[in-house]
């Protein structure tokens, strides 16, 4: 059982837009920055979102992310069969005093 | 371009040990703290282990702690984890990765390809 909570699965149409949740507490998400990966099959973990809603140099705008409380939503617009992958949130859980992430949702790009 | 790579991986009994390796490059080993994170076959991401930048502070998950040891060297610009007392559950694909400054990262920009570790008797 992960402590970040994300939807086992997502899918949308190509074109189409899809949203992500990741619902945690006030000691990880509530109280520290939320990022975001894309793991591509048989590849390493890709950061998509950073600091709850920046993207790294090199990541289009089609990805977004926005914070509010203690869940946190990743976005992506314009989706592309190459979108097909599983993304997951994380973040530093300050009662744990540990890394911790979302189990994952596998996205469809029907 | 910043490059790490992880080695060190195997099959192992019950009980035994490993030490897995990171050579970093590409950019200042030594302003960037770092972090393991393992996903078992099928699974999700699980954060394993993390080192500031100077190896002052060091941060365990609680499923290792207790049995792994994050260490780097910055002359050498390489991370290593200790694993000792391993058990069939520790099985999964080791990553290196590349966090903030210090030993509580949120973030991690950088990856590597991931090293397999096999705990079976």
């Amino acid at each position: 059982q992960s402590v970040l909570t994300q939807p086992p699965s997502v899918s949308a149409a190509p074109g189409q837009k899809v949203t992500i949740s990741c619902s945690g507490s006030s000691s990880n998400i509530g109280n520290n920055y939320v990022s975001w990966y894309q793991q591509l099959p048989g590849t390493a973990p890709k950061l998509l979102i950073y600091d709850n809603y920046k993207r790294p140099s090199g990541i289009p705008d089609r990805f977004s992310g926005s914070k509010s409380g203690t869940s946190a939503t990743l976005g992506i617009t314009g989706l592309q069969t190459g979108d097909e992958a599983d993304y997951y949130c994380g973040t530093w859980d300050s009662s744990l005093s540990a890394g911790v992430f979302g189990g994952g949702t596998k996205l469809t790009v029907l | 371009e910043v490059q790490l790579v992880e080695s060190g991986g195997g099959v192992v009994r019950p009980g035994g040990s490993l030490r897995l390796s990171c050579a970093a490059s590409g950019f200042t080993f030594d302003d960037y703290g770092m972090s393991w994170v393992r996903q078992a076959p099928g699974k999700g991401l699980e954060w394993v282990s993390a080192i500031n930048w100077s190896g002052g502070s060091t941060t365990y998950a609680g499923s290792v702690k207790g049995r792994f040891t994050i260490s780097r060297d910055n002359a050498k610009n390489s991370l290593y984890l200790q694993m000792n007392s391993l058990r069939v559950e520790d099985t999964a694909l080791y990553y290196c990765a590349r966090g903030d400054s210090g030993a509580s990262p949120d973030r991690f920009d950088y990856w590597g390809q991931g090293t397999p570790v096999t705990v079976s008797s």
